[in-house]
């Protein structure tokens, strides 16, 4: 069974400075999918990135970027630039081609201090 | 604004009460789901439906009752539920099961007294 490993219970970021989030994952599977989802206190589970394995290129988007390192099986988040607004639960979730279930790790609490 | 609509937002009630939980979407998505959060916890999949047919229950137990009325919408009928059941539920969408991402909604906060 693919399993998803944030190893980083807490972090905090000064605003308007870098901040990665680490996380791993385990499958013996070609096909699937990495994603990293920001919920903050209002609780929306919002996509903020998604990463296809067969891609080679880092998936951006705006101030966040990831590392996918596919023979590690290392996927994490680097959020530039910090702002309040990034303050969240992050969760970094396993998405397998063809299966409807969607691994999810147990979160990464990140806290931007003023 | 979210693509995916639960109502109600926050929902308190008794163990003996019936209450249903509504969740819509206009995507177009064919597959729908709905999990489980506890707090601090990663959402836990409970239903998925795929074409209005549900297609996965992740042994839930029956006090909670799924139904995909059309490929809109996604209801869950809530019956005796007991106190531990209080959490947040997260209703999602995409494009077929298998297709990624799923979009979630704004969930709906439920309270067992």
């Amino acid at each position: 069974a693919q399993t998803v490993t944030q190893s980083q219970p807490e972090m905090s970021v000064q605003e308007a400075e870098t901040v990665t989030l680490s996380c791993t994952y385990d499958t013996s599977e070609s096909d699937y999918y990495l994603f990293w989802y920001k919920q903050p206190p209002s609780r929306q589970m919002i996509l903020v990135i998604r990463q296809e394995a067969y891609k080679q290129q880092n998936a951006t988007e705006n101030r966040f970027s990831v590392n996918f390192q596919k023979a590690a099986k290392s996927f994490s988040l680097k959020i530039s630039d910090s702002q309040l607004g990034d303050a969240a639960m992050y969760f970094c979730a396993y998405g397998q081609g063809g299966s409807e279930k969607l691994v999810f790790g147990k979160g990464t609490k990140l806290t931007v201090n003023p | 604004d979210t693509e995916v609509t639960q109502t109600p937002k926050h929902l308190v009630m008794g163990m003996t009460n019936k209450k249903s939980l509504k969740c819509e979407q206009h995507m177009g998505h064919r597959a729908m789901y709905w999990y489980k959060q506890k707090a601090k916890k990663p959402p836990e999949l409970m239903f998925v439906y795929s074409y209005e047919k549900l297609s996965i229950n992740e042994s839930v137990p029956s006090r909670f009752s799924p139904e995909c009325p059309n490929s809109s919408l996604l209801n869950l009928h809530l019956h005796a539920l007991q106190p531990e059941d209080s959490a947040l539920y997260l209703c999602a969408s995409s494009h077929r099961t298998g297709w990624w991402p799923q979009h979630f909604g704004d969930g709906t906060r439920l309270s067992i007294l």
